[in-house]
């Protein structure tokens, strides 16, 4: 089982769509979450660290529920520029700084 | 303006030699990190440094060495034991203090002929 699991989509939906992005992980020591974007043949950017509380940042909602390991990420009212793959990022409770990715999940907003 | 270059952007190897990738930071962030993308997937780890001086094997860190004899340098080589080392290699950085967020260089697209 990966230690971080995503539905690797793609996500096909209209401009204004709400979508939801769903991420599990197996490690129940894990401490931080986060969601990065990665736009085509780029780098991994911060999008949102995700509190247990939940937090929004705009259009951008984070979940976090520590005891079924679940996080999500949701966007409304969708942008062309949302188009990308958006990554679920898991820091573990061993010490070790390092994170873990999942696959990651591509959205494709359509005109 | 503070951040993390990596060199080069492209780099071509002919099989059974050894490649040295560059990452630098101007950000006084005390871990770098490598990591490796192939395409569909996640980045895994392949090694990380907490301070100089000193590093730990990632994920699948057979096949590349590293080393950081300073606080702004993490080179990682990727020698011809790699058995498929065609990839996307990513390094980044974070600080002890504050947030530990992951700050990620612009990447290595290495490839293999």
């Amino acid at each position: 089982r990966k230690e971080v699991e995503q539905d690797p989509g793609p996500f096909n939906v209209p401009e204004g769509a709400t979508v939801a992005f769903n991420c599990t992980y197996s490690n129940s020591a894990s401490q931080s979450f986060f969601w990065y974007r990665q736009d085509c043949r780029k780098e991994p950017k911060l999008l949102m660290s995700v509190y247990s509380s939940g937090n929004e940042d705009g259009r951008f909602t984070a979940q976090l529920n520590r005891a079924s390991q679940y996080i999500s990420l949701l966007i409304r009212d969708s942008k062309l520029s949302d188009s990308a793959t958006y990554l679920c990022v898991v820091r573990g409770g061993t010490g070790r700084r390092a994170l873990t990715f999942g696959s990651g999940t591509r959205l494709q907003v359509q005109p | 303006d503070g951040g993390i270059t990596q060199s080069p952007k492209y780099l071509f190897r002919k099989e059974g030699q050894n490649v040295t990738l560059s990452c630098e930071q101007n950000l006084n962030h005390d871990a770098m990190y490598w990591y490796r993308q192939d395409p569909g997937q996640g980045l895994r780890l392949i090694y990380y440094s907490q301070i100089v001086n000193d590093f730990q094997k990632g994920d699948i860190a057979e096949g590349y060495s590293v080393s950081r004899e300073k606080k702004e340098s993490f080179p990682l080589t990727v020698t011809s034991a790699q058995k498929n080392p065609t990839a996307f290699y990513l390094c980044a950085s974070t600080s002890w203090e504050g947030t530990d967020t992951q700050y990620f260089g612009p990447g290595t697209r290495l490839t293999v002929l």
